[in-house]
């Protein structure tokens, strides 16, 4: 079974602190992505990866940057969390065909 | 930023009734999906449309893309409680540093028993 995984379902923050969300995948997928999800606006794109080491810019990467060491691990890092940095992250990856595979989700609230 | 704009965002209906959500842009696309998010798990996708005018059936499920490829829409026959959940609809933009996938604002389903 294709698997997404990310380190944590829930996760409280405090404003400053420096938070990191993982994400795996074991589909050996060239492509992965960092989403945010929040009512009313639909997922937006922060990151993708198309490559180990390669990063791009989605639709609101400020405040946010993200690693990608190895080909299964995309991460995604908040230098210093914001309260309207409180949101639903999903991470996703895919081939080379658009079909995109999502993680279960990390609800991120920072205090 | 191709916009795609989803109606209605929510609708509540009695287990058995039928329901259809829409995903509208003024722009083409070359292709367009449909994913489904049930609470607390992430989206999963249901399908990919491509050729104006299609129609693609999964089980109770009916998607049709429109003929100008600018709209699309699902119909769920004979709704049932488990078919609530957050529909949304992607479109992919390449770009030369690869594949994005834009998605709506999502229509909210609640089937009630």
């Amino acid at each position: 079974d294709v698997k997404v995984t990310q380190s944590s379902r829930y996760l409280v923050k405090r404003t400053g602190e420096k938070v990191f969300l993982e994400c795996v995948q074991d589909m050996d997928h060239e492509n992965m992505f960092w989403y945010r999800q929040d009512p009313g606006l639909g997922l937006r794109l922060i990151y993708f990866s198309y490559d180990v080491k390669m990063k791009e810019k989605g639709d609101i990467p400020e405040g946010y940057s993200v690693s990608r060491e190895k080909k299964e691990r995309f991460s995604l890092i908040l230098e210093s969390a914001s309260t309207n940095q409180t949101s639903m992250y999903l991470c996703a990856s895919s081939s080379q065909v658009d079909d995109l595979f999502f993680g279960p989700g990390t609800r991120l609230t920072v205090l | 930023t191709q916009l795609l704009e989803q109606s209605p965002q929510f609708l509540s209906i009695q287990e058995g009734e039928n329901l259809t959500v829409y995903c509208n842009s003024s722009s083409v696309f070359s292709s367009l999906q449909w994913y489904r998010q049930e609470p607390g798990e992430g989206p999963v996708l249901l399908v990919t449309v491509v050729t104006g005018g299609e129609v693609k059936k999964l089980k109770r499920l009916t998607f049709q893309f429109g003929d100008a490829r600018k709209d699309s829409s699902l119909h769920i026959t004979a709704a049932q409680t488990g078919d609530t959940g957050l529909y949304l609809c992607a479109h992919n933009i390449k770009g030369a540093a690869g594949n994005k996938l834009t998605f709506g604002g999502g229509t909210r389903v609640l089937v009630k028993p």
